[in-house]
């Protein structure tokens, strides 16, 4: 049974940095690519792209180029979204997803979420 | 590149059917069958529905059915239940090989 499991809320400042967590458990991590999912309150949900976690290579949907790094810790199973600069825009609940065996372009297993404020 | 076409909102009452529409063109929608839908309910994360058009996952109800034709794909909720309340995505795989999502539809039960 697949797992993943995202960090805590994090509330930051104008033009600080957060870096949200996802941790993967019950399957093996290379073998599926991860998705990241930005969802403003009240809004709907924007893919933000995804990291290849068998290269680590990221690929960067359009909007979420320049400020947004997806990243990885292979030995411990987890993906990280890094958003630099942040300002009040920023401010949603992030996801991070994979596919599942068989399902191809759908996130199957999603993690809980990840709030991320950003306030003076 | 803009979000697929949902209607923001859609009721229905217990036991009625009911189906949610997902506009988009040649370039996502139309041209792949990788056609998705999410079910997300206040507060949680979304639930994987449908995948690749017409496929439930495992322990999703057969309630449940997806369809397309041309660059429209459909959600159908038969048997409506109070607790199919809630919104709807879609998704779809596009050519630029990005995902795309519907702006999302809020289905009431009456």
């Amino acid at each position: 049974q697949a797992l993943l499991v995202q960090s805590g809320s994090e509330l930051r400042k104008p033009g600080a940095s957060v870096k949200v967590s996802c941790k993967a458990s019950g399957y093996s991590f290379t073998y599926y690519g991860m998705n990241w999912m930005r969802q403003a309150p009240g809004q709907g949900l924007e893919w933000m792209g995804w990291i290849n976690t068998n290269t680590g290579d990221p690929t960067y949907a359009q909007g979420f180029t320049g400020r947004f790094v997806f990243s990885l810790d292979k030995s411990v199973s987890t993906a990280y979204l890094q958003i630099n600069s942040l300002t009040a825009e920023d401010t949603a609940v992030y996801y991070c997803a994979r596919e599942g065996s068989g399902i191809t372009a759908a996130a199957r297993d999603w993690g809980q979420g990840t709030l991320v404020t950003v306030s003076s | 590149q803009s979000a697929l076409t949902q209607p923001a909102s859609l009721s229905g009452s217990p036991g009625q059917s009911i189906t949610i529409s997902c506009t988009g063109t040649s370039s996502d929608v139309g041209g792949y069958n990788y056609v998705s839908w999410y079910q997300q309910h206040p507060g949680k994360a979304p639930k994987l529905m449908i995948y690749e058009v017409n496929n439930r996952p495992s322990g999703i109800s057969n309630r449940f059915s997806g369809s397309k034709s041309g660059n429209t794909a459909s959600l159908t909720i038969s048997g409506l239940q109070a607790e199919d309340e809630a919104d709807y995505y879609c998704s779809s795989y596009t050519s630029m090989s990005t995902w795309m999502f519907g702006g999302g539809t809020k289905l009431t039960v009456l």
